[in-house]
């Protein structure tokens, strides 16, 4: 079964703090992972994807196909980082079709 | 073009009645897709289009629901018969094929709230 798991309903660090939030997956193949993140009163809107192995506002994440994670990482949080992020996957590279979403992680960071 | 658009972004109505909503896509997207959240989840897939043709439906999508893109732009979501489990939110998104790797970047409209009661 197709599967995104996010184990913390929300997640609070103080500013200038390492954040990581946590993704597991269940997926049979190659899938595609995302983060989205969900800012207060704006829309849903992706924040990075394994396959550009890009920083995006400082965040990372790698994909660990032994672990089935994909954790988020940014060593030094803001407080414009406030907000509710996904983490989310798709079957196949380049493909097309519906994107399966974790229940988030709400982060907020204190001043 | 300022990205996908939906209305109502509000829609308060009552057991039993049908409700539909619209969405605009992004101008030359050819897929568009349609997700329910309700409260305290992420967006759950509903259905996609590319161009006018429906290529998949979730089971979510009892018979109570039907979705259509007539001219593979605009994309309606219709209710019929609507219970409170159906409150939620209405989001829908567009893609189209694009950037060096080819990937179907999926960009969401702010979403309709139904209200059931």
């Amino acid at each position: 079964a197709q599967r995104v798991t996010q184990p913390e309903k929300l997640l609070s660090v103080f500013k200038g703090a390492p954040v990581e939030l946590k993704c597991n997956y269940s997926y049979s193949g190659s899938p595609e992972l995302f983060w989205y993140v969900q800012y207060s009163r704006q829309r849903l809107q992706l924040l990075l994807r394994h396959i550009s192995r890009e920083s995006i506002k400082g965040f990372t994440a790698d994909l660990n196909k032994g672990e089935t994670s994909f954790h988020l990482k940014k060593p030094f949080a803001q407080e414009e980082d406030s907000a509710m992020y996904y983490c989310a996957l798709r079957g196949g590279y380049s493909s097309a079709s519906k994107i399966i979403f974790g229940s988030g992680t709400r982060l907020s960071i204190r001043p | 073009d300022t990205g996908v658009s939906q209305d109502p972004r509000h829609k308060i109505t009552k057991r039993g009645q049908n409700v539909t909503f619209r969405c605009d896509p992004i101008s030359e997207h050819n897929r568009l897709y349609w997700y329910r959240q309700t409260l305290g989840q992420g967006p759950e897939f509903l259905t996609y289009f590319q161009n006018e043709a429906q290529l998949e439906k979730s089971r979510l999508l009892s018979d109570r629901f039907s979705a259509e893109r007539p001219k593979g732009s605009f994309s309606t979501l219709e209710i019929q018969r609507t219970e409170q489990g159906d409150s939620a939110m209405y989001l829908c998104a567009s893609s189209r094929r694009t950037g060096i790797n080819l990937t179907y970047e999926q960009y969401f409209g702010p979403g309709t709230r139904l209200t059931v009661t």
